[in-house]
């Protein structure tokens, strides 16, 4: 079956360490997203990808960064410069229409 | 900023019942609209996209009010298993920079 699969489900991370999600799809999907969701607060998207070899910032990509050197891998680094990284991080795919996402299973961070 | 309103909730609905709520978006050039269904520490999954005209699926009724900025989602006989966190999607162009989720409602069907 087709689908996003992100890895590891929970992640912990001492202060002053970068972590990498990591997130694959195999649906043939051309668009990727990272956003990242805290209690009673809706999505943020902090970086997408709608090419390979391309991506942008969005509204909160400050302490992270990205990769797409592949269609199917869509990798986020959360870097030591991210001050406040525990959240709750969903990646997602789309083919041409935004806002029809299919989302992984997201990846719990939390700062031990 | 855009802005995409839900009232929180909880809305505590006896099974069977039927239940409505709203979401208020602020950018009147919006262009799309989404409902997304969110289980207790899950990821979002796409429940029905909105269409200016209305349309439904099922149990699901959702609604566009242009003149308002509002748009609704309806569920009729409700079943425990529709206890969730719903959440509107506006989107008002321009890449995926202009995508806006809402903080979500949440609504306990109760037996």
């Amino acid at each position: 079956d087709g689908g996003i699969t992100q890895s590891p489900k929970y992640l912990f991370r001492k202060e002053g360490q970068n972590v990498t999600l990591s997130c694959e799809q195999n649906l043939n999907h051309d668009a990727m997203y990272w956003y990242r969701q805290d209690p009673g607060q809706g999505l943020r998207l902090i970086y997408y990808s709608q090419i390979v070899n391309d991506f942008q910032k969005g509204d909160i990509a400050e302490g992270y960064s990205v990769s797409r050197e592949k269609k199917e891998s869509f990798p986020l680094t959360v870097t030591s410069a991210q001050k406040n990284p525990t959240a709750f991080y969903l990646c997602a795919s789309s083919a041409d229409t935004i806002g029809g996402y299919t989302f992984g299973s997201g990846t719990r961070l939390t700062v031990v | 900023r855009k802005e995409v309103e839900q009232d929180p909730g909880p809305f505590n609905v006896p099974e069977g019942a039927t239940v409505a709520f709203n979401c208020t978006y602020s950018n009147s050039a919006s262009q799309s609209f989404f409902w997304y269904r969110q289980d207790c520490r899950k990821e979002p999954k796409l429940l029905m996209s909105v269409y200016s005209s209305g349309n439904e699926d099922g149990r699901f009724t959702a609604q566009l009010n242009r003149a308002s900025q509002y748009i609704s989602l309806l569920i009729r006989d409700s079943k425990l298993s529709d206890s969730a966190t719903y959440l509107c999607v506006v989107y008002s162009g321009g890449g995926a920079d202009g995508l806006t989720f809402g903080k979500g409602t949440h609504l306990i069907i109760q037996p």
